[in-house]
């Protein structure tokens, strides 16, 4: 069964360094990878996804996520972190196989908190 | 250009009421889909739906009922309400992965939904 893991319910991290968010996922076959980011009261927003080829995919607002099939991770970075990224952040996984249907899998979201 | 949208958004219930949320898309994508927040959880899914008059149950379908007549809408009925279905309740729709498309969702706003 797919399933994915977001180890951190928060990170804290302070403006203009560097941010990781961590997904961790199980699928069989290859994966679909999304991060997702939701402001307070509104919907979740699509911020990048990778499907095949380079392991770093970059995506909205300057986010950038590594692919490791080693070790089934899918890791969101930023290289200097603003307080407007606070968010809440969620990692999701879709096989990858034709005829499949849509559905994504969501992990239980990491809370991201940039102080000034 | 909202693209999809859900109403209401905030609605407050009774135990053992029925309640419906309504969800409509303007991109005429094939998938549409009912997920439900809840802390700790993440989102899960409800229902969706391939195509009109096409449904399926998702991880948690139980006290949900969903109907598709139209490609545009996705309305989510709970037909006796209870007090664990106090959730936010978020509507989303995808192109279908057949022909190349990698099924990225679109949410909608949300619909929090509070039964006492």
């Amino acid at each position: 069964a797919q399933s994915v893991a977001q180890p951190e319910d928060q990170v804290n991290v302070a403006e203009g360094n560097p941010l990781t968010v961590k997904c961790t996922y199980s699928v069989s076959g290859n994966p679909y990878l999304f991060w997702y980011v939701q402001y307070p009261n509104r919907g979740l927003q699509f911020l990048l996804k990778y499907i095949t080829g380079d392991n770093l995919v970059k995506g909205s607002y300057g986010f950038e996520a590594e692919f490791n099939k080693s070790q089934t991770s899918f890791h969101l970075k930023k290289p200097s972190a603003l307080v407007s990224d606070s968010a809440l952040y969620f990692c999701a996984v879709r096989h990858h196989y034709g005829g499949a249907t849509n559905k994504l899998i969501f992990g239980t979201g990491t809370l991201l908190a940039v102080q000034p | 250009d909202a693209g999809i949208t859900q109403s209401p958004r905030y609605k407050i219930t009774e135990t053992g009421r029925q309640v419906t949320l309504m969800c409509h898309q303007t991109w005429s994508h094939s998938y549409m889909f009912w997920y439900r927040q809840d802390l700790g959880h993440g989102l899960r899914l409800i229902y969706y739906s391939a195509a009109a008059d096409i449904t399926d149950k998702g991880e948690v379908p139980d006290g949900y009922v969903v109907s598709r007549s139209k490609t545009e809408n996705f309305p989510l009925t709970l037909e006796s309400a209870t007090r664990s279905q106090t959730s936010v309740y978020f509507c989303a729709s995808s192109e279908s992965i057949r022909g190349g498309n990698t099924g990225e969702l679109f949410f909608g706003e949300g619909s929090r939904l509070t039964v006492l």
